[in-house]
């Protein structure tokens, strides 16, 4: 079964813009984690930000903030005043202790920002 | 730098040659894991090891063979390459099962099957 759903194949954003990415999952684990990667055209997987179930604050690193809304199952990334080094693909994806505590993703969400 | 080294970076084969995948940590990472990543579908595990000498069947295991024989060292094999083979893989490693524990991601080989 699916555990996580990001359901934008692909947006466009202007130049210092904001942008939300959704992204929600499925676990009936109490204890999870939550990570965003972003993949450039370059290829590589780099890790953004993460997001602990229990933690009881948002995470934030600098320009990226995550919306997580436990009941409804969501963790979706804004990226804030949005660069055009921002585009790439964003994948979410989920740790929890079903199969081995291995890392699953979403499909991933294509951003382009737009001068 | 520290983190994961996968070789080759690019590979072509033709359908029925047989390949191996190499994937190096020097972070001394107990777990390891191969990803396979297709257009829409995100990354799907293939393979996966929890320490040296182990290995388990991931999401989408048939076709492809591992090997972790040193800690640092985790290994992917084609025994006979198939077109639906052609994919960007990566290998990654992670020095906890904990939830809180991402993982170290290589850059990628991007293989195609003719």
């Amino acid at each position: 079964a699916q555990k996580i759903t990001q359901t934008q194949p692909g947006m466009f954003v202007q130049e210092k813009e904001a942008v939300t990415l959704d992204c929600t999952y499925d676990t009936s684990d109490p204890s999870y984690g939550l990570f965003w990667y972003k993949q450039p055209s370059s290829g590589e997987m780099i890790f953004l930000i993460y997001q602990g179930s229990y933690d009881q604050q948002n995470a934030t690193e600098g320009r990226y903030s995550l919306n997580f809304q436990k009941a409804r199952k969501s963790a979706n990334l804004v990226i804030s005043a949005s660069q055009l080094g921002d585009s790439a693909m964003y994948f979410c994806a989920m740790r929890d202790s079903r199969d081995d505590y291995k890392l699953s993703f979403g499909a991933g969400t294509t951003v382009t920002v737009r001068a | 730098n520290a983190g994961v080294t996968q070789t080759p970076k690019f590979r072509v084969l033709k359908t029925g040659q047989s390949m191996t995948l190499l994937c190096a940590q020097d972070m001394n990472h107990e777990y390891m894991y191969w990803y396979r990543q297709d257009p829409g579908m995100g990354l799907r595990l293939i393979h996966y090891s929890v320490g040296e000498g182990t290995t388990a069947k991931g999401e989408v295991p048939d076709g492809y063979n591992v090997s972790r024989l040193k800690k640092q060292n985790f290994l992917l094999g084609l025994e006979s390459a198939a077109p639906s083979q052609t994919s960007v893989y990566f290998c990654a490693s992670s020095y906890s099962f904990r939830t809180d524990y991402g993982y170290t991601f290589g850059s990628g080989t991007r293989l195609t099957v003719v």
